[in-house]
């Protein structure tokens, strides 16, 4: 199994234009999450599926940020529009729900 | 709300000697807990986990262990090894959804 898969790895961009973060969780896991690292906070649940749908996204932080699970083999993560603050590392990360979460490399975000 | 907490941002300790990292956590429904590794560039990866029906579980160098009333818990790396520098996350989660992590501990093993 490839693990869980995140594009891009780096993205840079500029304030106010949108971006898209891309995850492929591992086959047969019901659970995706979304989580945002930074060195204050370290890392925060943004929002999490169970079977595609959305279950808690109390963690995300303004209506600039939207995700969606069309299918079980994909989730996006968008920012519209995108702001200096919302640089980070965006890490994807599935389970069974039975077991630990396996974490993607992460999507390195800088927003200029 | 930080329901877990690492509150030493950084740990430095000489090979050979043990480390121990410490997580405090809020919500006494906590049932399971973990601790991840994270290198850099890379996902944090499953280091240790332990139910909060047990106060320890031992894997090799590294070991849990769980203090309900006081709602905590450690990890002790013995021996410690320059390979386990890294970024250490511990995580709480209630009926394993919904992890959540503290800030997380920067762990250099110095030869």
């Amino acid at each position: 199994d490839a693990g869980v898969i995140q594009s891009p790895r780096h993205e840079v961009t500029e304030m106010g234009q949108e971006v898209t973060l891309r995850c492929k969780p591992i086959s047969g896991h019901d659970y995706l999450f979304w989580y945002r690292q930074t060195m204050m906070r370290g890392l925060e649940l943004l929002i999490y599926f169970n079977n595609n749908v959305p279950i808690d996204d109390s963690g995300m932080p303004e209506d600039r940020f939207s995700a969606k699970m069309p299918n079980a083999s994909f989730s996006t993560l968008k920012i519209q529009p995108s702001e200096p603050r919302d640089s980070a590392v965006y890490f994807c990360a599935s389970t069974t729900g039975q077991s630990g979460y396996t974490f993607g490399s992460g999507t390195r975000l800088t927003v200029v | 709300d930080q329901q877990v907490k690492q509150n030493s941002p950084s740990l430095s300790v000489q090979e050979g000697r043990i480390s121990i990292l410490n997580c405090d956590y809020t919500n006494s429904m906590f049932d399971y807990f973990l601790w991840y590794k994270k290198y850099p560039a890379e996902g944090p990866t499953f280091l240790i986990s332990i139910s909060s029906i047990k106060d320890k579980n031992e894997d090799g160098r590294f070991t849990v262990f769980l203090n309900k009333s006081a709602k905590h818990l450690s990890l002790h790396i013995v021996p410690s090894q320059p390979g386990d520098s890294a970024v250490y996350f511990c995580a709480a989660s209630y009926n394993n959804n919904d992890m959540r992590f503290g800030a997380g501990t920067r762990l250099t093993v110095k030869p």
